[in-house]
């Protein structure tokens, strides 16, 4: 009964190096979302997905890609890290979109020096 | 933006008393309140939620209120327990049914022996 799962659980990067995020769901959830968490800041919404091939921006999108082709998964690419990026990423998937239970990993600590 | 403001950011209280943790909020169309709990090194997961149809909701120690006229939320946790000390975050469906879950800024509780 695994969930939502992210890898990797912690990473360092150099500014202005690329990385990829992973999240994987087993429970045939259609609705995906990428949140970073900053102090005092709560969780903020930077990409979803309403099903695959389907994607659109958050709040705070800058600086990241998303793409969803498999139900499954839904990878998070930063494109060119910058220490501004530095947080903890989470992965959240649910049946259907804000009204319905949202299911979130266990979360990425990113520092970005 | 602003679109859920949660208070208070930090609550200290003394096992067996009373935490209350208040959220407001400005879209008309959100329908849908959830609360989250979050406990160190791990993801955000939901412990109660409420319908804009429902005034109140109860489950076992905890308990949601919503008053949709003046726009505002709370929960209630009674008999606290040290095992209830975590991050709490309101959130709710901004724009409606198939608006995105937004979150408040989080409390953090904690209680003392």
């Amino acid at each position: 009964n695994a969930g939502v799962t992210q890898t990797p659980k912690f990473q360092v990067l150099k500014t202005g190096q690329s990385m990829t995020l992973q999240c994987a769901q087993d429970m045939n959830h259609e609705y995906m979302s990428w949140y970073r968490q900053d102090p005092g800041m709560g969780l903020r919404l930077i990409h979803y997905s309403v099903g695959a091939g389907i994607t659109d921006q958050g709040e705070v999108p800058n600086g990241y890609n998303v793409s969803r082709s498999t139900t499954e998964d839904f990878p998070l690419r930063l494109l060119s890290a910058a220490p501004s990026q530095t947080s903890v990423y989470f992965c959240a998937s649910s049946l259907g979109a804000g009204d319905t239970e949202a299911f979130f990993g266990q979360g990425t600590r990113l520092t970005v020096v | 933006g602003e679109n859920v403001e949660q208070h208070p950011s930090t609550l200290s209280v003394q096992e067996g008393d009373s935490a209350v943790i208040k959220c407001t909020y400005s879209d008309s169309a959100s329908n849908y309140f959830p609360w989250y709990k979050q406990e160190l090194g791990k993801g955000p997961q939901l412990i109660i939620d409420i319908r804009s149809n429902v005034g109140e909701k109860k489950d076992q120690r905890i308990a949601v209120t919503l008053n949709k006229t003046a726009k505002h939320f709370s929960l209630h946790i009674t008999e606290t327990q040290p095992e209830d000390s975590a991050v709490y975050f309101c959130a709710l469906n901004y724009g409606g049914s198939q608006g995105n879950l937004i979150f408040g800024k989080g409390t953090k509780l904690s209680v003392k022996p």
